[in-house]
């Protein structure tokens, strides 16, 4: 059983183009959730998406960022005209059903987009 | 809003010795859960050991507990007979219907 899978593992970008990040959830699972990390730092929540729909998004910078879970296809993190400050590791966590004790999250190996 | 605060950004434990990790959180609710996650080098988030804030009893995982004190809103995480594999940094974390919310973590040096 594979666990959640991010690609890529590494992403570079000038300033000014676009990062898409992709997350696929275990299988199973259908709440996904994107976290960032900047160095030295805890996680930080972006935004939480079930299946096609956007439930919380609170942690997102309204500029900028998006996310989507379609029906079909992984969850994809997409950042237009990247500046320095995004660089950080973004982190994908997806969860069975609503997230709680007793539907743990399971993380990613995430990636870490540097921005040159 | 939850907020979670780790107050030692570093610590260090011989090898086999024991070694506790700090934290401590502000919730108003009543029924929550904990979460104590390890970091490695690699970058993968493990979940380490959890606990529900309405069991008394403490949470246990081999060489890992905890110890929760809700009235003092803490839950320290205790690593016995530490390994060199446990180097690592190690997050706490909070939730109750809400997404997790993460301290700033310590980063545990393990020396042989």
């Amino acid at each position: 059983n594979a666990g959640v899978m991010q690609n890529p593992r590494h992403l570079v970008r000038r300033r000014g183009q676009e990062a898409r990040l992709r997350c696929s959830p275990m299988k199973g699972h259908s709440h996904v959730y994107w976290y960032r990390q900047l160095p030295e730092e805890g996680l930080k929540f972006m935004v939480y998406l079930q299946k096609e729909n956007i439930i919380d998004e609170s942690g997102m910078p309204k500029e900028r960022f998006s996310a989507e879970f379609p029906k079909e296809g992984p969850s994809i993190l997409r950042i237009q005209q990247v500046v320095r400050g995004d660089s950080a590791a973004y982190f994908c966590a997806s969860s069975q059903d609503r997230t709680g004790g007793n539907s743990p999250l399971h993380f990613g190996n995430g990636t870490r987009l540097t921005v040159t | 809003a939850q907020t979670v605060t780790q107050s030692q950004p570093e610590m260090s434990v011989q090898e086999a010795e024991t070694v506790t990790l700090s934290c401590t959180y502000d919730t108003s609710e009543s029924d929550y859960y904990l979460f104590w996650y390890k970091q490695p080098p690699s970058r993968q988030m493990i979940l380490v050991i959890r606990q529900e804030a309405y069991k008394q009893q403490n949470a246990t995982e081999n060489r890992f507990s905890v110890n929760f004190q809700k009235a003092a809103k803490s839950f320290s995480l205790k690593i016995s007979d530490s390994q060199l594999g446990d180097a690592a940094m190690y997050f706490c974390a909070s939730l109750r219907n809400t997404p997790l919310v993460f301290g700033k973590g310590t980063r545990l040096s393990v020396i042989a």
